[in-house]
């Protein structure tokens, strides 16, 4: 399973955090990469970005300069840092697992959770 | 980096079948055999109903299937159900190490 936690209110101009918490598994195992997703009422669903356990990343291009995505081994999580976050940040946004090996689907998500920006 | 385009809603009656379109372009959906759609009711997690174009996980219904030809892939549901009412979004490999989304289609069993 995995769970999303974090602030639901953030402030124009500041940073975004959350925390995806995994369940069930090691988040070290080299089968699955670790994912988060947005969902707003404009754009849909809007890929942010993925972490291998060993802390390689790739992310959306156009959110690239503003994001930081990490994982702790440790305590079996990843995170996300969205930084200098406007309204257009607002939206739900999920943590996802995707298979390794170049299959680029998500097999498994969080239920999400609501951050709106807003002073 | 442009979003997939999918039709905003589409309905139909039960048992029939119904065919939600997601196009792309020649730099996502028409180069890889990489296009998933997802099933979302609301205040549920997504879920994975194709990926790789026409595989189906374990567990996901055979009413499901998938297509593709050149820049656009389709996701059919047959035989629909009430069940099926919910939103779904395709998602393709775009190069690169990233992916791009659709916008989702509303499905309505009238």
């Amino acid at each position: 399973q995995l769970q999303e936690s974090g602030p639901g209110l953030v402030k124009p101009s500041e940073t975004l955090s959350l925390t995806c918490t995994v369940s069930g598994g090691s988040i070290s195992t080299p089968a699955y990469y670790w994912g988060w997703i947005r969902q707003s009422p404009e754009k849909g669903l809007e890929w942010i970005g993925i972490i291998y356990y060993s802390g390689t990343t790739y992310s959306n291009p156009s959110l690239k300069s503003r994001l930081t995505i990490s994982v702790d081994t440790s305590k079996n999580l990843f995170s996300l840092k969205l930084s200098s976050v406007t309204a257009a940040d607002t939206a739900v946004y999920y943590c996802a697992r995707q298979k390794a090996g170049g299959y680029w689907y998500f097999d498994l998500w969080g239920r999400g959770t609501l951050v709106t920006v807003s002073s | 980096q442009s979003a997939l385009t999918q039709p905003a809603s589409v309905s139909g009656s039960p048992g029939q079948s119904i065919t939600i379109s997601c196009t792309g372009t020649s730099s996502d959906v028409g180069s890889y055999n990489l296009v998933s759609w997802y099933e979302e009711h609301p205040g549920k997690a997504p879920k994975v109903v194709i990926y790789e174009v026409t595989k189906r996980p374990s567990g996901v219904s055979d009413r499901f299937s998938g297509s593709k030809s050149g820049n656009t892939a389709s996701l059919t549901i047959s035989g629909l159900q009430a069940e099926d009412e919910a939103n779904y979004y395709c998602c393709s490999y775009a190069g690169s190490d990233t992916v791009v989304f659709g916008g989702g289609t509303k499905v309505t069993v009238l």
